[in-house]
């Protein structure tokens, strides 16, 4: 069975400063995929950035970046230049390869302050 | 290009009642989920359809959840009866194929939150 656990309910961030959240998981697979998706209040949940295990580059996009430790089994979401549109809950995902189940942790819930 | 849209957003009924959670994926998406988060728990899969057909119902609770897919177009959650246990927020996801060797990014709606007296 996978596991993915999230270990921070709630964190907080000053608008412009950089915030780290983590995410933990346990899989037996070799080959998956890694995401971190965003919820902001009433709206719709969407894919932040994505990680394949196979990759040892970490994956960016803009403003955010993971480091993934594969032997650690660690893929933690950092947020630079933290915006007021960040504020949102963050979900840690991972799916095996082959799958169309994601396994979701239970969520951070970010609030950006300004 | 329209998103996921889910009906209603939120629902407040009784223990007992039935309640129908609509889901419009997005146009052209053969692959649809279910998705149940209970509060301060995991957001957990609850079944996939591809087209019309149930590809996998493995995260069906029980048999109070009954969910279609008329024509293969939206779909429809039911919960008859429902329980307080049922609370939560219902999210719904579409993808336009197989994720079978690719990341499977998928589309979700808002949620449609659920809250059972």
């Amino acid at each position: 069975a996978q596991t993915v656990t999230q270990s921070q309910p709630e964190m907080s961030v000053q608008e412009a400063e950089t915030v780290t959240l983590s995410c933990t998981y346990d899989t037996s697979e070799s080959n998956y995929y890694l995401f971190w998706y965003k919820q902001p209040p009433s709206r719709q949940m969407i894919l932040v950035i994505r990680q394949e295990a196979y990759k040892q580059q970490n994956a960016t996009e803009n403003r955010f970046s993971v480091n993934f430790q594969k032997a650690a089994k660690s893929f933690s979401l950092k947020i630079s230049d933290s915006q007021l549109g960040d504020t949102a809950m963050y979900f840690c995902a991972l799916k095996r390869a082959g799958s169309y189940q994601l396994t979701f942790g239970k969520g951070t819930k970010l609030s950006v302050i300004p | 290009e329209a998103g996921v849209t889910q009906f209603p957003s939120h629902s407040v009924i009784e223990k007992g009642q039935t309640v129908t959670l609509r889901c419009d994926p997005i146009s052209g998406h053969d692959n649809l989920y279910w998705y149940r988060r209970v509060m301060g728990k995991e957001i957990k899969f609850l079944l996939h359809f591809v087209k019309e057909s149930k590809q996998d119902e493995s995260g069906m609770p029980n048999n109070r959840f009954l969910a279609e897919r008329t024509g293969g177009t939206y779909s429809t959650l039911k919960v008859q009866p429902a329980e307080l246990e049922d609370s939560g927020v219902y999210f719904c996801a579409s993808s336009p194929h197989r994720t079978v060797g690719n990341t499977g990014e998928l589309f979700f709606g808002e949620g449609s939150r659920l809250t059972v007296l």
